[in-house]
């Protein structure tokens, strides 16, 4: 079975560019999560899809970021325009619906803001 | 709102020895924990998942307890390799399909 996929693993753009990263998660998995972690800071939260419904997102920063799921498969996220303390890396992580739903993580996307 | 802490920030240990990485977090009303590896540039790889309702859980050399009335998960790593080098990340969720909590993890070394 194959893992979770993300793209792409790095990204370096300048301040006030767009960028969209992709993340394709496990095969059958209804949940979609998008966290992000930021130099020196614990990860954190932005985005829950179920299926392709938006679960919660209380985590996104500002409006500057769209995420989306086409059709409850692959999702999207993106920064646009992009600012320096959007730095950092991007992970998505899939989980089944259901009581035991462990998540799984991508590898992430690094990305950099200059 | 939960919060969830990590200590000790960094570990350096001889190979072969025992070790407990410590996790804690303030509110008791979790629906389950997770262990995590992170290895340097990677992403993460679920090592363990304790449910509420159980007290602890084994996959090889690996053991995690889970005491939710106190706040605490330990993570056993039973005679330590140098490829157990690498951040180590426990995260809960308030509840069942919600977003994980992370701590900002323990950094092991393992010297041979």
């Amino acid at each position: 079975e194959a893992g979770v996929t993300q793209f792409p693993s790095h990204s370096v753009i300048e301040k006030g560019q767009t960028v969209t990263l992709r993340c394709d998660p496990i095969s059958g998995h209804d949940n979609l999560y998008w966290y992000r972690r930021v130099m020196g800071k614990e990860i954190k939260f932005l985005l829950h899809f179920v299926k392709e419904s938006k679960q919660d997102e209380s985590g996104m920063p500002n409006n500057r970021f769209l995420a989306e799921r086409t059709g409850g498969t692959y999702s999207t996220l993106k920064v646009q325009p992009a600012e320096l303390e959007d730095s950092g890396v991007y992970f998505c992580a899939s989980s089944h619906l259901g009581p035991y739903n462990e998540q799984f993580f991508g590898p992430g996307t690094r990305l950099t803001v200059l | 709102k939960q919060e969830v802490t990590q200590i000790p920030a960094a570990l350096s240990v001889p190979e072969g020895e025992n070790l407990v990485l410590n996790c804690s977090f303030t509110d008791s009303a979790i629906y389950n924990l997770q262990w995590f590896r992170q290895d340097p540039g990677k992403g993460l790889t679920s090592l363990l998942l304790i449910q509420s309702s159980q007290r602890e859980q084994t996959s090889g050399r690996l053991n995690a307890s889970l005491d939710k009335s106190s706040g605490r998960s330990t993570l056993y790593i039973a005679a330590s390799q140098p490829g157990d080098s690498a951040t180590y990340l426990c995260a809960v969720p308030p509840q069942a399909g919600t977003a994980l909590i992370f701590g900002k993890g323990t950094t092991l070394s393992v010297s041979s």
